[in-house]
């Protein structure tokens, strides 16, 4: 079956400029939760959306925002871009979220702001 | 809070030994899951293994087992029989039920095999 796919793989933007990443969980799969990962910080989680609602948010910015579809398809956005935004975004995806889901993650997106 | 901590940055191991790394973690809730992932230079992050904190046995998986001690708040991994494909980074997570649904990562760790 397919996998968690995130679109695009690279990406790089100007600062101040917005972007918008994507990511398609498996079929069937209705949580996803989206990570940054940068050297300094290390892994941090965002948010995670679970039947179109935001259901946990890490602790980002208002700039960071997200939105699932109803095919659970899932978009994050991220407003005025600084350079400290450029991270690799990891998108995962689970059933339903609950303690022993597993996640399974896709290959992320990385962002480069100039 | 949750805290992960992996205190091992970098770890070498030769071909065909066992590995283990190391992970400790912090929560005050009684029902929490413990995983480790690996993640390739390609970026992808590759689950592992999983323990749930009600489990009586270890897991495993193949050659990855995990040592669970939970008194001493640890979850370590193993990894039998190394193989160069095992080189990547590994971060150990946890999940509980009063954090939501998020994983809480350690630092990480980059394991090297050597021929």
């Amino acid at each position: 079956k397919a996998g968690v796919t995130q679109t695009p793989r690279y990406l790089i933007k100007t600062r101040g400029q917005q972007v918008t990443l994507s990511c398609s969980p498996i079929s069937g799969h209705r949580s996803v939760s989206w990570y940054q990962q940068t050297p300094g910080q290390g892994l941090q989680f965002l948010f995670e959306y679970f039947s179109e609602t935001q259901r946990n948010k890490g602790n980002f910015p208002g700039r960071f925002s997200g939105r699932q579809f109803s095919n659970s398809r899932s978009e994050m956005n991220v407003s005025t871009l600084e350079l400290g935004d450029s991270a690799l975004y990891l998108c995962a995806s689970s059933l339903v979220g609950d303690l022993g889901d597993g996640y399974t993650f896709g290959s992320g997106t990385r962002l480069t702001v100039v | 809070a949750q805290k992960i901590t992996q205190t091992q940055p970098g770890m070498f191991v030769q071909e065909k030994e066992a590995v283990t790394l190391d992970c400790t973690y912090d929560t005050s809730d009684p029902s929490y899951g413990l995983f480790w992932y690996k993640q390739p230079s390609s970026g992808e992050m590759i689950f592992l293994i999983y323990q749930g904190s009600y489990d009586q046995q270890n897991a495993t998986e193949g050659r990855y087992s995990l040592n669970f001690q939970k008194a001493r708040k640890s979850a370590n991994l193993v990894i039998s029989a190394s193989q160069l494909g095992d080189s990547a980074m590994y971060f150990c997570a946890s999940r509980d039920t009063g954090g939501g649904n998020k994983l809480t990562f350690g630092t990480g760790t980059q394991l090297k095999v050597e021929l």
